[in-house]
């Protein structure tokens, strides 16, 4: 049962754009969610994480937007770059436990 | 300096052989983690060990087992080898609770034949 869901497979942005990469999670008991970015041939990178207190993380061009209610949480990437092409992850923890569950990952291209 | 290391990078290998994968972190962390990553992308957690200690993914088989002869290794040792167990294999590590940032090695491509 997987409780962390990326629905959009692949996303194609042109450069200069926002990228929007969503993500949904069915466990309430979730308290803190990440993004990870992953490159070809390498290991997930942390991005930016939020705190279910919070509905809205930013760390330069990126920005995590939490909605508890509808358990649904956004990445925004703007303006988006060539650079930033790769697999985007969202990953969600519950209180204490150090497991990460992971969504199966969103293929961002930016075309230059 | 690689934060966290793993060897090797790919393994190809026959049925019912016992491999291991090895796991270093040079970040002074103290939690360690084995993830999965099958054929879907699905990116799943298969062991989290602290010198505490070891939690398992209920869904792993016994074939599968956590070493860690110091703080900063965690080996992988797969006994029996099915086809199924064809994946891309991370080890990750945290300072500890669930708010820290885990950091990931390269990953290692299990082929079984």
């Amino acid at each position: 049962d997987q409780q962390v869901k990326q629905n959009s497979p692949s996303l194609s942005v042109q450069e200069g754009r926002i990228s929007i990469l969503n993500c949904d999670y069915t466990n309430s008991m979730f308290d803190y969610f990440l993004w990870y970015k992953k490159y070809p041939a390498e290991g997930p990178t942390f991005l930016i994480s939020i705190s279910s207190i919070k509905d809205k993380n930013e760390d330069g061009r990126f920005t995590v937007f939490l909605n508890k209610s509808a358990k649904h949480l956004s990445l925004h990437i703007v303006p988006s770059q060539p650079g930033d092409s790769a697999v985007y992850f969202c990953a969600a923890s519950s209180g204490g436990a150090n497991n990460l569950f992971f969504g199966t990952g969103t293929r961002l291209t930016v075309i230059p | 300096d690689t934060a966290v290391s793993q060897t090797p990078k790919y393994l190809v290998t026959q049925m019912g052989n016992d491999k291991s994968i090895k796991c270093e972190q040079n970040l002074g962390h103290d939690t360690m983690y084995w993830y999965k990553q099958d054929s879907k992308k699905f990116l799943k957690i298969m062991f989290s060990y602290n010198n505490k200690e070891l939690i398992i993914n209920e869904t792993v088989p016994n074939r599968f087992s956590p070493k860690s002869p110091d703080k900063a290794h965690l080996n992988l040792h797969i006994n029996s080898l099915e086809l199924g167990d064809s994946a891309v294999y991370f080890c990750a590590s945290s300072q500890g609770d669930s708010q820290e940032t885990q950091y990931f090695g390269p990953g290692t491509r299990l082929l079984v034949l």
